[in-house]
Parts: structure tokens; sequence; C-alpha cells
């Protein structure tokens, strides 16, 4: 069965440091998407992209966030000068957003 | 008012039971409905997934979706312990796209043997 890939599955960085978060979508998929989930809270949407372009972004994806499709098959989230509060899980979500990554657990100390 | 109200539980049945799991919505926007499983660190898998009002069903699970009450329900008969998980409703309205989700915050379901 297709899933989608995210990878690392834990990342650990400290304040103030750039990380990137990766994805491999569904092969055949179009739209992909980023949502995070901090501890407790619930599902909360970031970003979707669709044809090499964000098509609608949240509140919460401010500057301090970016997404890219490197290639055909990686789309990966950016997050520049990571604070406390960004510690979440973060998943990958492809084509209508019914397939959802096993997610990147980021800490932040 | 929160766009999407979910019971956070935990809900604790015993194996066999109806489990009968909601979500309330204020969007009048919302067109379609779905249900996730979610295990404990593990990203949400999709279970249901219903357009506009009405019912659905696929084995031992049911959605109800009724939008005159902006009320949405999941059941589950014949409950097992691998049925344990948080239970997330999440919908979406036609003009932003059907996957920009908004989430409930989910219901946790513990199905002792």
């Amino acid at each position: 069965e297709p899933e989608v890939t995210q990878t690392p599955s834990h990342q650990v960085t400290q304040m103030g440091q750039e990380v990137i978060l990766r994805c491999v979508p569904i092969s055949n998929h179009l739209y992909f998407y980023w949502y995070r989930q901090i501890l407790g809270q619930k599902v909360e949407f970031l970003v979707s992209f669709y044809n090499n372009e964000i098509s609608e972004k949240s509140e919460i994806f401010d500057d301090q966030f970016s997404v890219e499709r490197p290639d055909g098959s990686n789309f990966t989230l950016k997050i520049r000068s990571t604070k406390l509060e960004d510690s979440a899980m973060y998943f990958c979500a492809s084509s209508e957003g019914g397939f959802f990554g096993q997610g990147t657990r980021l800490t932040v100390v | 008012q929160k766009e999407v109200e979910q019971d956070p539980g935990p809900l604790s049945v015993p194996e066999g039971a109806i489990v009968s799991l909601n979500c309330t919505y204020s969007n009048s926007a919302f067109q379609y409905f779905m249900w996730y499983r979610q295990y404990s660190r593990k990203g949400p898998e999709l279970l249901m997934y219903t357009y506009s009002s009405g019912n659905k069903e696929d084995g031992r699970f049911t959605a109800q979706v009724d939008k005159s009450s902006k009320y949405i329900s999941l059941f589950i008969r014949d409950s097992q312990p691998s049925d344990s998980a948080t239970y997330l409703c999440a919908m979406s309205s036609m003009n932003s796209g059907y996957s920009t989700l908004t989430f409930g915050k989910g219901t946790m379901l513990l199905v002792s043997p």
C-alpha cells in the first residue's frame, strides 16, 4: 500500500538553529500539506502546496517557515531560527489530505 | 466559539460494546467530514470520509453527518481492544479545498478486554 514517508522520525535541535523536515509523498499525488500537533493539542494546518507553489497557508506559517519541492519526489519544511514553542509533531500529508505520514517529532531545547 | 468541538474523553468501554464518538462544529461551509484514528505519537490514519449529510458504513464503522445540527458521529460496533486509540474528527469546506482540514482535539478511546 502506498504511504507517505517522513524523515527523520525524531529531531532534536537547539533553539535558534534551522531544521529541515523531509517528506516523500505518494508518487502520483499532486497536493501536499504540512500539519503540526503540539503535544496534547489538536492537529493544525500549516500550509498546502500545489504545482510547485503554496496554495494556502495558515497564520502559523509565518516567515520562519518555508516549503520546497526540490525534486520530483521530496517535499520539505524548513523552520528557521527554531523556538521552544516549535516543539511538536509535524505531519506531511498528500493528495486530498487523507494520507498522513508518521510524523517527525521535533524537540527544541 | 471553537470551530470544531470534540470531547477529549477518555471513553472507556468493555470489549464488544458499541462506541459513539461525536463532534460539533460551527462553520456551515464545511462539506467534507472525516474520521481519523491516531495511535500515540503516530500519524492520523483515515478511517471514514463523508461528503455532506448522510450515513456511511464500512465494516464495523458507521459515520453520520447531520449538517442541520452541525453534528457528526462515528459508531464502532463490536469494539475490540485494538480499537483503543485517539479518534479525530476533521472537516473541510469546498472553497478552501477539501484537504485544508480543521481538526477536533480528539477523543481517547480505551477498550478493555
